[in-house]
């Protein structure tokens, strides 16, 4: 079937807009995960849901920074008040279950000026 | 110190050369992943292990868990394999978020 998609696949952003990232992952896929990527470093953990349950979002940089997955499939990454430091990839991944293998979207490039 | 640490930073081949790519983590894992990611972001899992040894054509991966290292290694390296090598573990006893090292760009010329 399908794999995960993400869309937008590119986010430009004036500083202080709100932006809304989309994840719709693997069907059936019990857990989702959101990273974040900046140029040239390796992906960093944001949140963790399984099924509609965030159970970990401990990677959230900060309380502008907002996910959720209300049915148990498509999750949305919400940023209020977008700041410079913000601009990264941001990628998704869904696994079967957690410590499953986790597929990856092709992310969302976020850029904020 | 980063919990992943990935050598080399940056790898350049000649096309056939044998290619090695190191991981050494500080922490329990459950499994440790190699991902492989092309420019415009797109990520592939190559492989997931916890003990041994796995193979996928001219791939090889390796991993000691006493030692806290696996590698990746590519044989008769291609140009089409130049991308980045991330090294990626699954902690132990936590929940289920992936600690990336921070990749090995690899470049195979023709």
């Amino acid at each position: 079937g399908a794999g995960v998609s993400q869309s937008p696949r590119y986010k430009v952003a004036k500083r202080g807009q709100d932006v809304a990232l989309r994840c719709d992952p693997i069907s059936g896929h019990v857990s989702l995960f959101w990273y974040q990527q900046a140029l040239g470093q390796g992906p960093e953990f944001l949140t963790y849901f399984q099924n509609e349950a965030q159970l970990d979002k401990s990677g959230l940089p900060s309380d502008r920074f907002f996910a959720e997955r209300p049915e148990g499939s498509v999750s949305t990454l919400k940023i209020q008040r977008t700041q410079q430091e913000d601009s990264a990839v941001y990628l998704c991944a869904s696994s079967r279950w957690g410590a499953d293998t986790q597929y990856f979207g092709p992310g969302t490039r976020l850029t904020v000026l | 110190k980063n919990e992943v640490e990935q050598s080399p930073q940056n790898l350049t081949a000649q096309e056939g050369e044998f290619i090695t790519i190191n991981c050494s983590y500080s922490v329990g894992i459950s499994a440790l992943h190699w991902l492989q990611q092309h420019p415009g972001g797109g990520i592939v899992s190559l492989f997931m292990l916890s003990s041994g040894k796995k193979k996928h054509g001219r791939l090889i991966a390796t991993i000691n868990i006493q030692e806290k290292h696996s590698s990746l290694h590519i044989t008769a390296s291609h140009p089409r394999d130049s991308a980045v090598y991330i090294c990626a573990v699954l902690s132990s006893g936590s929940a289920r978020q992936l600690t990336f090292g921070s990749g090995t760009q690899l470049t195979v010329l023709p």
